[in-house]
């Protein structure tokens, strides 16, 4: 069966601090790798692509081992406005993303004044 | 930026009657989704479109569901005889051809069925 777990929280962190988010796939073969963020009842909104040697973008830093069929998010300096659902979410097309999505049921964070 | 649109953005229908909900994706894109979430769970796939047919379909895309592009704008989800546990947000999704990007979610549809 195809699955990706996290841990589905709630982290509760005051701004600024920094947090950390998991999630492991159980198909090897699985190729694309995003971290989405859906607000309460919204549509997924891509946060970010995960590619294979560690990426950042600003105070999001993802990172990704094939070996363990684990990811991870960092996010840095939280502000309020990070509250929301993080989505793990994994394709397992080749070199695309033209197949199913799978979806993380999410890990959900407030950030607190 | 372009975006992918849906309508309703709520529904509510009597148990058993037919419900189509709609989507128009981004404008150059050739591949498209559907995808529900029930409240409190995870986002799950349904069906994949392209090239006027369906490319993969779940096991929750039984008989009760089809799909199609009518007019090479809308892509359409029809659920027949809706069931209680139809009750849903739907989240369309459209793709650019060739694209390693991720797939676009429009704003969805909150199906309640009563």
């Amino acid at each position: 069966r195809k699955e990706v777990e996290q841990d589905p929280g709630p982290f509760n962190v005051p701004e600024g601090a920094t947090v950390a988010f998991n999630c492991t796939y159980s198909n090897s073969a699985s190729q694309s790798f995003f971290w989405y963020r859906q607000d309460c009842r919204k549509e997924p909104k891509l946060l970010m692509s995960v590619y294979s040697s560690g990426n950042e973008d600003g105070r999001f830093t993802a990172q990704l081992n094939r070996a363990s069929q684990y990811i991870s998010l960092l996010i840095r300096d939280s502000k309020l406005s990070d509250s929301a659902t993080y989505l793990c979410v994994v394709n397992e097309d080749r070199g695309s993303t033209l197949g199913r999505l799978y979806f993380g049921r999410g890990t959900q964070l407030t950030v607190w004044p | 930026e372009p975006e992918v649109t849906q309508t309703p953005s709520h529904q509510v229908t009597q148990m058993g009657q037919e419900v189509i909900l709609r989507c128009v994706p981004i404008s150059n894109h050739l591949y498209f989704y559907w995808y529900r979430q029930i409240l409190g769970q995870k986002v799950e796939f349904l069906v994949s479109f392209y090239n006027n047919e369906i490319s993969e379909k779940s096991e929750i895309f039984d008989d009760q569901f089809s799909v199609e592009r009518p007019d090479g704008s809308n892509f359409t989800l029809k659920i027949r005889s809706t069931k209680l546990e139809d009750s849903a947000m739907y989240f369309c999704a459209s793709l650019d051809r060739g694209s390693n990007q991720p797939q676009h979610f429009g704003d969805g549809t909150r199906l309640s069925i009563l």
